[in-house]
């Protein structure tokens, strides 16, 4: 079956330490994935997106990797602070891009402690 | 949250009753979305629409409907309310008036408990 994971549903990390959160996919050949943020009680806001192209895409402190190969994306936040804190979101378009249609996976919430 | 309001914002109703869900954007965007977000299952689709009155399924669209008459407005209809499907729903909206685009803007989300 198809589906998106994102293996740990909490990270808990030490403020200034780069948080890694990792994406991986099965039976999907996306032309991009994407990753966004929720906060509690608010709907998901877009960060980043990385197509199949590209190897690796930088966002101030953000960055994402992307490996089709290995199916995976890593999505890294460096000198992380507590305002960080929140869900993190990937999303694939199964579809290519033709419709827009975004399947996500469960999130990893991500805890800073100051 | 770029343009996009939804209404209501929370709704308690009971378990049979008709329920309607309004999403409205000021940004001229063709594509929008229904999504509900539950615990263990993440964001899931319902329905999206491509243009006005064109409309397609999405993962999880039994007993839901949509409609939309108008760019700026895409309703979401529960038609016989279930406590299965008491939710957290949320709208997005992406695309210009060309393709779907790439990112998708979501909206503050509604509420619902079926009672």
């Amino acid at each position: 079956s198809q589906k998106i994971e994102q293996n740990s549903e909490a990270l808990n990390i030490q403020e200034g330490k780069t948080a890694t959160l990792t994406c991986n996919y099965t039976n999907y050949s996306p032309a991009y994935l994407q990753w966004y943020r929720q906060d509690p009680g608010r709907g998901p806001v877009f960060l980043l997106l990385i197509r199949e192209n590209e190897k690796e895409k930088r966002k101030e402190r953000l960055k994402v990797t992307f490996d089709t190969t290995l199916k995976q994306s890593l999505f890294h936040i460096t000198a992380s602070q507590p305002a960080d804190s929140a869900t993190y979101l990937c999303a694939l378009d199964p579809y290519g891009g033709s419709q827009g249609n975004l399947i996500f996976g469960k999130g990893t919430k991500l805890s800073v402690k100051p | 949250d770029a343009g996009i309001t939804q209404s209501p914002r929370h709704k308690v109703t009971e378990t049979g009753t008709p329920v309607t869900l309004r999403c409205h954007q000021t940004e001229n965007h063709r594509y929008m979305y229904w999504y509900r977000q539950d615990p263990g299952h993440g964001l899931r689709l319902i329905h999206y629409s491509y243009g006005v009155k064109d409309t397609d399924k999405g993962e999880v669209s039994d007993g839901y409907s949509v409609s939309r008459s108008k760019t700026e407005d895409f309703l979401l209809t529960l038609e016989s309310a279930t406590s299965s499907q008491t939710s957290v729903y949320f709208c997005a909206i992406s695309g210009t008036s060309g393709g779907p685009g790439n990112e998708q803007f979501f909206g503050p989300g509604t509420r619902l408990t079926v009672l």
